[in-house]
């Protein structure tokens, strides 16, 4: 069965630091590119970032770029997003997703989530 | 920016048909995904591709897409259905992965 579960959720204060963990099993972790999506409280959802099955390529969105990079151990089968420089705008809980693509982009796996909350 | 537009709330009550709308500018070169929300749960695509349904799906959730504006339709719905629905797209350069709003059935 293919599970992917996150950690590393927690509190921190605007200005501060985090880093999410994804762990992948059932699933040949390297052969597919990975997304971080976001959903703030009573929100809906949004893309936050994706990487390419080898980590040689990464993409943001907009509202993240320059504060959060995203990064994967293919021998770890982990997929990880370091958050920097946190604002209250960022609090949501943040599912990793597997990609997948054939015309498009989508998302057919998710994990169950781990809440991030910045908070003064 | 690109956005997908679908109604807040659809209510129906039991074995009713449901039908859930999304509309977006590239929805006609794009292809359509819809994936459900459940109250505390990780979302589960549900469509795919306009109009195809993952395996483990039941026959009753059924996609289309005609012109800008995609529909789930979920053909007799069940008290479990309740949930909150969202389509996603990409806009027309395929750079950019948009979710809907999200749409909140209610089932009673």
């Amino acid at each position: 069965e293919v599970q992917l579960v996150e950690s590393g959720g927690g509190l921190v204060q605007p200005g501060g630091s985090l880093r999410l963990s994804c762990a992948a099993s059932g699933v040949t972790f390297s052969t597919y590119s990975m997304s971080w999506v976001r959903q703030a409280p009573g929100k809906g959802l949004e893309w936050v970032s994706r990487i390419s099955g080898s980590g040689a390529a990464t993409y943001y969105a907009d509202s993240v770029k320059g504060r959060f990079t995203i990064s994967r151990d293919n021998s770890k089968n982990t997929l990880y997003l370091q958050m920097n420089s946190l604002r209250a705008e960022d609090t949501a809980i943040y599912y990793c997703a597997r990609d997948m693509y054939t015309v498009t982009w989508y998302f057919d796996l998710w994990g169950r989530g781990t809440l991030v909350t910045v908070f003064s | 920016s690109y956005e997908l537009t679908q109604p807040p709330s659809v209510s129906v009550s039991p074995g009713q048909t449901a039908r859930i709308t999304c509309s977006g500018d590239a929805l006609p070169k794009k292809y359509a995904y819809w994936y459900q929300q459940k109250s505390g749960q990780a979302p589960v695509l549900v469509i795919y591709e306009d109009t195809k349904r993952p395996s483990g799906i039941p026959e009753r959730f059924s996609g289309s897409s005609s012109g800008t504006m995609a529909t789930l339709t979920i053909s007799g719905a069940q008290v479990e259905d309740e949930a909150d629905y969202y389509c996603y797209s990409t806009d027309s350069s395929g750079i950019h992965r948009v979710f809907g709003g999200g749409t909140k059935l209610t089932v009673l």
